[in-house]
């Protein structure tokens, strides 16, 4: 168990729509990464926070932004959706050092 | 060039076989290495680091050669239960700790 969850399990959203995905952690680490995983790729890099503040960011555009929380929590939110956004999203803890514990992961279908 | 490439498979291999993974990477300041295993449908899961020397945990050996921008994962003694899609995943050098992860592999184990 990472102690890594997430919510929702499962999200349907309509083209155009917006949406916020969460995800908390017990392990204390103050680095939260966020990544996209469409169907038979690896997960894509989308951005990195550390104590509170974003530190790096892929190749995603900016409807895609995120916050994090004092409280080990964190929100993924993308605005106007598009059909390519149909994918897992995966948050990812980790600390000093490079390994990084992932949630469960939200399914986000759009429509 | 894709920063991280590895072996499209499927592999299908009967219980007890050894196996092979291959992934090559572009960026040569690349810090450290990993495999993770991907269940269908679940979040990755750090299978184990990579290192120079080469390590071996029970029926899994890594290695790498950092000349050649290569990593290697052999599993042997194949169980059904190592079904799963094996991806390698680099840490990228910048500021920030973030993995880059290959396509992955997916091994099919049968009786």
């Amino acid at each position: 168990e990472t102690g890594v969850t997430q919510s929702p399990t499962h999200l349907i959203k309509t083209r155009g729509q917006q949406v916020t995905l969460r995800c908390s952690s017990q392990s204390g680490h103050n680095t939260v990464s966020w990544y996209q995983q469409a169907l038979g790729q690896g997960p894509q890099f989308i951005f990195q926070y550390y104590r509170e503040e974003e530190n790096g960011r892929g190749n995603f555009p900016p409807r895609f932004s995120g916050l994090q929380f004092p409280n080990y929590s964190s929100e993924l939110n993308v605005n106007a959706l598009e059909l390519d956004d149909s994918a897992l999203y995966l948050c990812a803890w980790g600390g000093s050092g490079y390994e990084q514990y992932f949630g469960p992961g939200t399914r986000l279908t759009v429509t | 060039r894709k920063e991280v490439e590895q072996d499209p498979g499927p592999f299908n291999v009967p219980e007890g076989a050894t196996v092979a993974f291959n992934c090559t990477y572009s960026n040569s300041a690349s810090q450290s290495f990993f495999w993770y295993r991907q269940d269908c449908r679940k979040e990755p899961k750090l299978l184990m680091s990579v290192y120079s020397s080469g390590n071996e945990d029970g029926r899994f050996t890594a290695q790498l050669n950092r000349a050649s921008q290569y990593i290697s994962l052999l599993i042997r003694d194949s169980k059904l239960s190592d079904s799963a899609t094996y991806l390698c995943v680099v840490n990228q050098p910048s500021g920030y700790s973030t993995l880059t992860f290959g396509k992955g592999t997916m091994l099919l184990v049968s009786p």
